[in-house]
């Protein structure tokens, strides 16, 4: 199993607060992936990083932000919850070494996140 | 833009039954294809996947051909064991590299 891993795994906050879920890797990886799973939507794209302080918008940017100040961590901020973020959050790796297109992507284990 | 269907479930099935999960696309260029799992609790697994027309991808007794004629990517197993019971997701990278997933299906074999 790739070595990677979120945490908290689980949090409950409330509207309005600011929330960083943080994803780290051991595999030294240079393509991180912020996904978001929500019932009837399979995962969609947040964020992704393609290197330290490389950072891109993905189908569903509006209301986070990332960071990636070294190789082995994405964080992922919810600069004011809402509830519409309500979800599970996956963090995913890739090494793109073939090609980003051809490459596996190795998923984390998910947060899940409730904003009351 | 690039698209993923995948047919609507649940689909429920009996222990040894043949199973057959539709996934089509739409993308430009020539994607690379895969097929995700994830069981109950868990983060998402690549089970097969397929970089070129006519490819097969194959895992765990689970097949899946590379179809540009019928952009088609279609899962199927023999016989299926209660362990299978898991969600299913297809998927794709297009020309922007980016993975692109269907809604996911959600299996259930029973003894």
């Amino acid at each position: 199993d790739a070595g990677i891993t979120q945490s908290p795994r689980h949090k409950v906050t409330e509207t309005g607060t600011p929330v960083t879920l943080r994803c780290h890797q051991t595999e030294n990886h240079r393509y991180m992936y912020w996904y978001r799973q929500d019932p009837g939507h399979g995962l969609r794209l947040i964020h992704y990083s393609y290197g330290v302080k490389d950072t891109d918008k993905g189908e569903v940017s509006d209301g986070y932000s990332v960071s990636r100040s070294k190789t082995e961590d994405f964080l992922l901020t919810l600069e004011s919850a809402t509830s519409s973020q309500t979800s599970v959050y996956f963090c995913a790796i890739s090494e793109a070494s073939g090609g980003a297109g051809t490459d596996t992507q190795y998923f984390g284990p998910g947060t899940r996140l409730t904003v009351l | 833009g690039d698209s993923v269907t995948q047919m609507e479930g649940p689909v429920t099935l009996s222990e040894e039954a043949f199973l057959t999960i539709n996934c089509t696309y739409t993308a430009t260029g020539y994607p690379s294809l895969f097929w995700y799992v994830q069981y109950p609790g868990e983060g998402l697994q690549l089970l097969l996947k397929a970089t070129k027309a006519d490819d097969k991808g194959s895992n765990k007794g689970f097949e899946a051909t590379y179809r540009k004629e019928t952009t088609s990517f279609h899962l199927e197993k023999g016989s299926v064991q209660v362990s299978d019971s898991a969600v299913y997701f297809c998927a794709l990278t297009g020309a922007n590299s980016k993975l692109t997933f269907g809604k996911g299906i959600t299996l259930s074999v029973r003894p």
